[in-house]
C-alpha cells in the first residue's frame, strides 16, 4: 500500500483565499483524522471520522474550517477564508479500530 | 497539552550513550502511543502500550507504561545517528481513538 496520501505537499496562499487540503487514507481503515502542527501549540487533533461520519470536531478552531469525507477513500479539509495564523503543517492519519494511526507526509500551509 | 507532559523538551547525547524520554499524564490512560518524527515528515509509529506495567521493545528502543497507567518512558540503548528526531507520546484517555499528543522531545545524537 502507498500509505496515507496528502495533497498538495506545500501550499502558499494569500490571506482571504480558500484553501483545500486533500487526503486519501489507507484502504480498509475505518478511522480518519486531521491534525494541525505548529511550534506554539504542537500537534492538535482537529476532527476525526469513523466510517465516513464525523465523530468529534471539537478541535476545529472556528467556522472558517470545515472537513468532509464523502467516501471511504477521500477526505478534504477546507479553510475559507484563510488567515496568516492558519499557517501550519496539516496532517491526515488513518487507522483501524483499536490500532495505531498511520500518518501522511503532511501539507505545509503558508498564508501571507 | 497540559494533560500530557513530555520531558525533556530537548536532549543532546553522544553516539553510543543511553537515554530516556518521559511522558506523564494527569489522568489515567486508556492507551499510550509513541511516535517518531523527522523534520518535514510525518509521524512514524513506534509502539503502543495499554496495560499497566506493560513493556515493549523493538531493536534498541524500549517503552514502558507504569502500573497506574499515568506515566510512560521511552528508553534508547546505545544511541545511533538514526535515532535523531522528535519523539512524541500520544494519549488515548477514552478508548475512543482520539489522541492527545505531548509537545515532543527533540533528540540530537552527536558523533
Amino acid at each position: 500500500d502507498a500509505g496515507v496520501i496528502q495533497s498538495p505537499r506545500h501550499e502558499v496562499t494569500e490571506m482571504g483565499q480558500e484553501v483545500t487540503l486533500r487526503c486519501k487514507p489507507i484502504s480498509g481503515h475505518d478511522y480518519l483524522f486531521w491534525y494541525r502542527q505548529t511550534m506554539m501549540r504542537g500537534l492538535e487533533l482537529l476532527i476525526y471520522f469513523n466510517n465516513n461520519v464525523p465523530i468529534d470536531d471539537s478541535g476545529m478552531p472556528e467556522d472558517r474550517f470545515s472537513a468532509k469525507m464523502p467516501n471511504a477513500s477521500f477526505s478534504t479539509l477546507k479553510i475559507q477564508p484563510s488567515e496568516p495564523r492558519d499557517s501550519a503543517v496539516y496532517f491526515c492519519a488513518s487507522g483501524w479500530t483499536g490500532d495505531e494511526q498511520y500518518f501522511g507526509p503532511g501539507t505545509r500551509l503558508t498564508v501571507t | 497539552s497540559q494533560e500530557l507532559e513530555q520531558s525533556p523538551q530537548s536532549l543532546i547525547v553522544q553516539e553510543g550513550k543511553n537515554l530516556t524520554i518521559n511522558c506523564t499524564s494527569s489522568k489515567t490512560l486508556y492507551g499510550l502511543y509513541w511516535y517518531k518524527q523527522k523534520y518535514g515528515e510525518g509521524l512514524i509509529f513506534l509502539m503502543m502500550l495499554q496495560k499497566g506495567g506493560e513493556e515493549k521493545s523493538h531493536e534498541k528502543i524500549t517503552a514502558k507504561l507504569d502500573e497506574k497507567k499515568q506515566q510512560s518512558s521511552l528508553h534508547i540503548t546505545a544511541s545511533q545517528p538514526s535515532h535523531a528526531g522528535i519523539y512524541l507520546c500520544g494519549a488515548d484517555f477514552q478508548g475512543a481513538q482520539k489522541l492527545v499528543f505531548g509537545q515532543g522531545t527533540r533528540l540530537t545524537i552527536n558523533p
